[in-house]
């Protein structure tokens, strides 16, 4: 069964730098996307990048190019998700989900991570 | 930028048909996928390109994309079917999903 693990709620104050994880399992995890995804509180989905572990290939979203950067370490079958410089803005739930290729459909799915950036 | 515009909210009566819409620009031309999101819960994925249902997923939930409109239907509606329902398509170099629609089951 493949699953999508991903690390627990975190609470951060504002200029912090955050790195989040998912961790793949069940499915060979080189062979598929990991997506991240954001969802503020109340709000909607909004698709932030991706990435192919096998050969390191990403895709931002441009609206988050810059803010955020999106790694993998293919030994450990894990994608990262990481910020430098927290915001107050990016309190939100980031989920996870794995694609098989870009423009698929996003099949499986992490249970999310609660961000909270507060001083 | 793309846009997928849905309606904020429908409404529908225990065993109805609920008809959720996802409107942009030539949409008829893309693959749409669908998921729901029950409060607390991650999304699931219930309709990919236009029509397919994923496995585990009921019948009840179909869909339909032309023009600028694609459609999400779910038939014979429950109380489980309450839920946010999410239209997404891929752009050029971008995943875009929908504004979200609420469905409320009464």
């Amino acid at each position: 069964e493949v699953q999508l693990v991903q690390s627990g709620a975190e609470v951060k104050k504002p200029g912090e730098s955050l790195k989040i994880s998912c961790r793949g399992s069940g499915d060979s995890f080189t062979g598929y996307w990991i997506a991240w995804v954001r969802q503020m509180p109340g709000k909607g989905l909004e698709w932030m990048g991706s990435i192919f572990p096998g050969d390191s290939d990403i895709r931002y979203n441009p609206s988050f190019q810059g803010h955020v950067t999106v790694s993998a370490d293919k030994s450990i079958s894990t994608a990262f998700l990481q910020w430098n410089s927290l915001k107050a803005s990016d309190t939100a739930i980031y989920y996870c989900a794995r694609h098989q290729r870009v423009s698929a459909p996003f099949d499986y799915w992490g249970q999310g991570t609660p961000v909270t950036v507060s001083s | 930028s793309y846009e997928l515009t849905q309606p904020l909210s429908v409404s529908v009566a225990l065993g109805q048909t609920a008809r959720i819409t996802c409107g942009g620009d030539n949409i008829g031309h893309k693959n749409v996928h669908w998921y729901q999101q029950k409060p607390g819960q991650a999304p699931v994925l219930v309709i990919y390109r236009d029509r397919n249902r994923p496995s585990g997923i009921p019948e009840r939930f179909s869909g339909s994309n032309s023009g600028n409109t694609a459609t999400l239907t779910i038939s014979r509606a429950q109380a489980g079917d309450e839920a946010d329902y999410y239209c997404q398509a891929w752009d050029i170099r971008t995943y875009v999903f929908g504004t979200g629609t609420k469905v409320t089951v009464l």
